[in-house]
C-alpha cells in the first residue's frame, strides 16, 4: 500500500526558505501514471494547491505562488520536495503531499500532513 | 483566479440525504469532467470519495455519489451517518494556466 510521509522543519524563520521532502513507500514514484504534488492548508482555513511534479521533473505551480516555489524530485530516494522562499506568517499551514493521478487529477493518498510555523 | 464555492455548511437528520453544491466557471467545473471530493476529519488529512465527476474510489461507501450539470457539480450523501460529520472539498482542473482549484469547503453536520 502505497504511503507518504512528509518531513521538514516546523518553524521557519520569515523572510527564510521553507523547505519540506516527502517520502513514497510501498511503491515507485518513478511511474508515468501520476504527478506528485504539495497541498497546505492554514489553521482553520480551506486547502490550496500548492504545485505539482512528474517523475522526470516537469513542474506545474500555482500562479499565486509560483514566483517563490520550486518543487523538484530525487527519483533514487523516491522522494520529492517543496521549497518556498521569502516565507511570512501567511505561510503558516499545514503541509500535505499526495499523489496525482496523471489524467484524473485526483489526489490520492496523501501523508499525514505536517505543521510548519513562520516566526 | 478564485477558489470553487461551497456552501459553508450543510446539517441534516441521520437517515437523511444531504447534497454539496461546488459552482465554477466554464473554465474549471464546466470546463472538464475531473471533479474530485475530498472529506476532511478533525485532525486527519483528507480522503478521496469522488473522482472524475461520479467514480468512486474502491472502499468508499455507496451512500457517496457525485454529479455534475453545466458549470457546478454535486457531492450527496444519502442515509447520512454521525462519522459523516466532516469538512468536505471539491476540487477541479482548471486548465493550463491556473491547473488545480480547491473548493472554499463545507462542514457537514448531523443532526
Amino acid at each position: 500500500q502505497l504511503q507518504l510521509q512528509e518531513s521538514g522543519p516546523g518553524l521557519v524563520k520569515p523572510s527564510e526558505t521553507l523547505s519540506l521532502t516527502c517520502t513514497v513507500s510501498g511503491g515507485s514514484i518513478s511511474n508515468n501514471n501520476y504527478y506528485w504534488g504539495w497541498i497546505r492548508q492554514p489553521p482553520g482555513k480551506g486547502l490550496e494547491w500548492i504545485g505539482t511534479i512528474s517523475y522526470s521533473g516537469s513542474a506545474f505551480y500555482n500562479p499565486s505562488l509560483k514566483s517563490r516555489v520550486t518543487i523538484s524530485v530525487d527519483t533514487s530516494k523516491n522522494q520529492f520536495s517543496l521549497k518556498l522562499s521569502s516565507v511570512t506568517a501567511a505561510d503558516t499551514a499545514l503541509y500535505y503531499c499526495a499523489r496525482r493521478d496523471r489524467v484524473g487529477i485526483y489526489l490520492d493518498p496523501w501523508g499525514q500532513g505536517t505543521l510548519v510555523t513562520v516566526s | 483566479q478564485s477558489a470553487l464555492t461551497q456552501p459553508a455548511s450543510v446539517s441534516g437528520s441521520s437517515g437523511q440525504s444531504i447534497t454539496i453544491s461546488c459552482t465554477g466557471t466554464s473554465s474549471d467545473v464546466g470546463g472538464y469532467n475531473v471533479v474530485s471530493w475530498y472529506q476532511q476529519h478533525p485532525g486527519k488529512a483528507p480522503k478521496l470519495m469522488i473522482y472524475e465527476v461520479s467514480k468512486r474510489p474502491s472502499g468508499v461507501s455507496n451512500r457517496f455519489s457525485g454529479s455534475k450539470s453545466g458549470n457546478t457539480a454535486s457531492l450527496t450523501i444519502s442515509g447520512l451517518q454521525p462519522d459523516d460529520e466532516a469538512d468536505y472539498y471539491c476540487c477541479s482542473y482548471a486548465g493550463t494556466s491556473t491547473f488545480v482549484l480547491f473548493g472554499t469547503g463545507t462542514k457537514v453536520t448531523v443532526l
